[in-house]
């Protein structure tokens, strides 16, 4: 099976733009998470989408947010970038509850 | 509040000799625990895990210890190879629960 893929890699934008970042999770997993990791602070949970239904949420702004279609692909949105959002943000698939997350490369965020 | 800590920020190790890994945390009603290995650049591996029912799990070189009582959490790599140089980071998660909490990582460095 083909694992979590996360598009782009790598993205640059300015203060106030919008970003979208795309993740196509493992066949098969209908469950979506999303992390931001940066340094010093580990992976911080943003949110998890089940049967495109948002099963949770971390504590971030609503500028961050999400989604996820019928073939359980995911967005993550961010408007209005900040700097502080400078971030490797990952995506990751499982199967069911109590199994163990599948993380995509991320995609590293950087705002100018 | 960071419900999942890994007080040290980086670990150096002879190669062949043990790599001991520490993770505690506050939520006693975490159940599930795993531990992950990530390279700079790419999204997290998954290592190893442990359900609350045991306190021990084996697989090759990497061990896991759960002490419910002290809410502690250890990696066993033995043993070290260069290889092994990456970030760890501990995660739970509570009662089959949509959202894993992570650690801040632990850097180790095998020395050959």
């Amino acid at each position: 099976k083909a694992g979590v893929t996360q598009t782009p890699r790598y993205l640059i934008k300015t203060r106030g733009q919008q970003v979208t970042l795309s993740c196509s999770p493992i066949s098969g997993h209908r469950s979506v998470s999303w992390y931001q990791q940066t340094p010093g602070q580990g992976l911080q949970f943003l949110f998890e989408y089940f049967s495109e239904t948002q099963r949770n949420k971390g504590n971030f702004p609503g500028r961050f947010s999400g989604r996820q279609f019928s073939n359980s692909r995911s967005e993550m949105n961010v408007s209005t970038l900040e700097l502080g959002d400078s971030a490797l943000y990952l995506c990751a698939s499982r199967e069911g509850a109590n199994e163990k997350l599948f993380f995509g490369s991320g995609t590293q965020l950087s705002v100018l | 509040d960071q419900q999942v800590k890994q007080n040290s920020p980086s670990l150096s190790v002879q190669e062949g000799r043990i790599s001991i890994l520490n993770c505690d945390y506050t939520n006693s009603m975490f159940d599930y625990f795993l531990w992950y290995k990530k390279y700079p650049a790419e999204g997290p591996t998954f290592l190893i895990s442990i359900s609350s029912i045991k306190d021990k799990n084996e697989d090759g070189r990497f061990t896991v210890f759960l002490n419910k009582s002290a809410k502690h959490l250890s990696l066993h790599i033995v043993p070290s190879q260069p290889g092994d140089s990456a970030v760890y980071f501990c995660a739970a998660s509570a009662g089959g629960g949509n959202q894993f909490y992570f650690g801040t990582g632990t850097s180790l460095t095998v020395i050959p």
